[in-house]
């Protein structure tokens, strides 16, 4: 069974700190992954995707790869109360299919 | 109109009832998503169609049934379903493998 895990949280942060946010895949053969963002009632809307070990960054947010880890993060620079969502961590797992963790709920404080 | 479209947005329907979910992508895209979202739990992929052609059929129960005409359009057919099937159902499509994929707004569905 392919699996990604996530903490669920609820992760709470201060306004203006760095919220880190984790997740790890099982399928060593997964290439791409992604981040999504889904506020309550709403559907998920796409934050990052990284194909390549290392750090992407875009803005505020960076996704960190390490394959030989099987595990992607989300750092999130300079917390914004609009930031407070659910943080999907997603995989494709080839095929066209893509796996998606439960999810992470993040919290910043005003 | 771009993205991805779905009707209704919310249905409440009887456990005897059948009804449709419509999903439809003005991005181009050629495979297209049923996702089921329940409370606490990871979105459940159900189906997957490609170029039209069902690719995955992810151990869905019989009581949905899809259908895809082309590639802009995906249903979601209903019935006789159960009330844990209550749920949010996602629909998304996809340029390209590997690419991200785009969602709908979900349609709630809530099983009486």
């Amino acid at each position: 069974q392919k699996e990604v895990e996530q903490n669920s949280g609820p992760l709470s942060v201060p306004e203006g700190a760095i919220a880190s946010l984790n997740c790890t895949y099982s399928d060593r053969g997964s290439q791409s992954f992604f981040w999504y963002r889904q506020y309550s009632g709403k559907s998920p809307e796409l934050i990052m995707s990284i194909y390549s070990n290392g750090d992407k960054e875009d803005g505020r947010f960076t996704a960190q790869l390490n394959k030989a880890s099987q595990y992607v993060s989300l750092l999130i620079r300079d917390s914004q109360p609009s930031d407070s969502a659910t943080y999907l961590c997603a995989a494709d797992t080839g095929g066209f299919k893509t796996i998606f963790g439960a999810g992470t709920r993040l919290f910043v404080k005003a | 109109e771009t993205g991805v479209t779905q009707t209704p947005r919310h249905l409440v329907m009887g456990m005897t009832n059948k009804k449709s979910l419509k999903c439809e992508q003005h991005l181009g895209h050629n495979a297209m998503y049923w996702y089921k979202q329940s409370a606490k739990k990871p979105l459940e992929l159900m189906f997957v169609y490609n170029f039209k052609e069902q690719t995955e059929n992810n151990s869905v129960p019989s009581r949905f049934s899809p259908e895809c005409p082309n590639s802009s359009h995906l249903f979601l057919h209903l019935h006789t379903l159960q009330p844990e099937d209550s749920a949010l159902y996602l629909c998304a499509s996809r340029g390209q493998e590997g690419a991200e994929a785009f969602f709908g707004q979900g349609t709630r569905l809530t099983v009486v």
